[in-house]
């Protein structure tokens, strides 16, 4: 079935440093992704999303970009501050329905000052 | 884009007893979803709530323990039936539009069961 597959965290890093979070996906067709973050107290909320191959998803200095042919959607930020510290998830929609989206595992992020 | 208002935002429960969680959405929608997110885990999904029938539960989640109502388009509650501390979880709910869409959440409910 339908899965992602996320880097495994938790991630510490210091302020200004470059950030990667590895996502994989499995999936028949053609899935929309996400990558959704958590901030510490708070619910879930959309950071980007990409809807085919090639789009990239970008916002708030993070960027994605849905790579069919190495099936991954892996997240970017050229310099994370301390308030990027949250949990991060991965996940997709299928193709073939409307009804459900699939979550990664979570990767937690906190940043040094 | 969608607004869910979710509450409890938190409760603090006696084992043996139950919960019913409150989802409202500012406009009409024909699926809802109950997810539980376990601590320091990722989200799994519950069930799916149809208006006008009855709501579709995810292997290893049963109707008596999680009943569920929808009522009309725009209300549904998750009730978390004689819990245990292992049912301590935060419980969202969530709507997706369409096919592709994004998902919309509530705040969460975070519950602990002493």
């Amino acid at each position: 079935g339908d899965s992602v597959t996320q880097m495994e965290g938790p991630v510490t890093l210091s302020e200004e440093a470059f950030l990667t979070i590895n996502c994989t996906y499995t999936a028949t067709g053609y899935p929309s992704l996400f990558w959704y973050v958590q901030y510490p107290g708070e619910g879930l909320q959309l950071l980007l999303k990409a809807t085919k191959a090639d789009d990239k998803g970008s916002n708030k200095g993070f960027e994605a970009t849905y790579r069919k042919e190495t099936t991954s959607f892996h997240l970017e930020k050229g310099s994370v501050q301390v308030s990027d510290s949250a949990v991060y998830f991965c996940a997709l929609s299928p193709y073939s329905s409307a009804s459900k989206i699939i979550f990664g595992s979570g990767t937690r992020l906190s940043i040094r000052p | 884009s969608a607004v869910i208002s979710q509450k409890p935002s938190r409760d603090i429960c006696q084992r043996g007893t139950s919960l019913t969680i409150q989802c409202q959405v500012d406009s009409q929608v024909t699926m809802m979803f109950w997810y539980r997110q376990q601590p320091g885990q990722s989200l799994t999904l519950i069930a799916t709530a149809n208006q006008g029938s009855e709501a579709t539960y995810e292997s290893g989640f049963v109707i008596d323990k999680f009943p569920i109502s929808r009522p009309n388009l725009t209300f549904s509650t998750l009730t978390v039936s004689n819990m245990s501390p292992e049912d301590s979880s935060i419980y969202l709910c969530s709507l997706l539009p369409g096919q592709g869409a994004e998902a919309f959440f509530g705040q969460g409910t975070r519950l602990t069961v002493v």
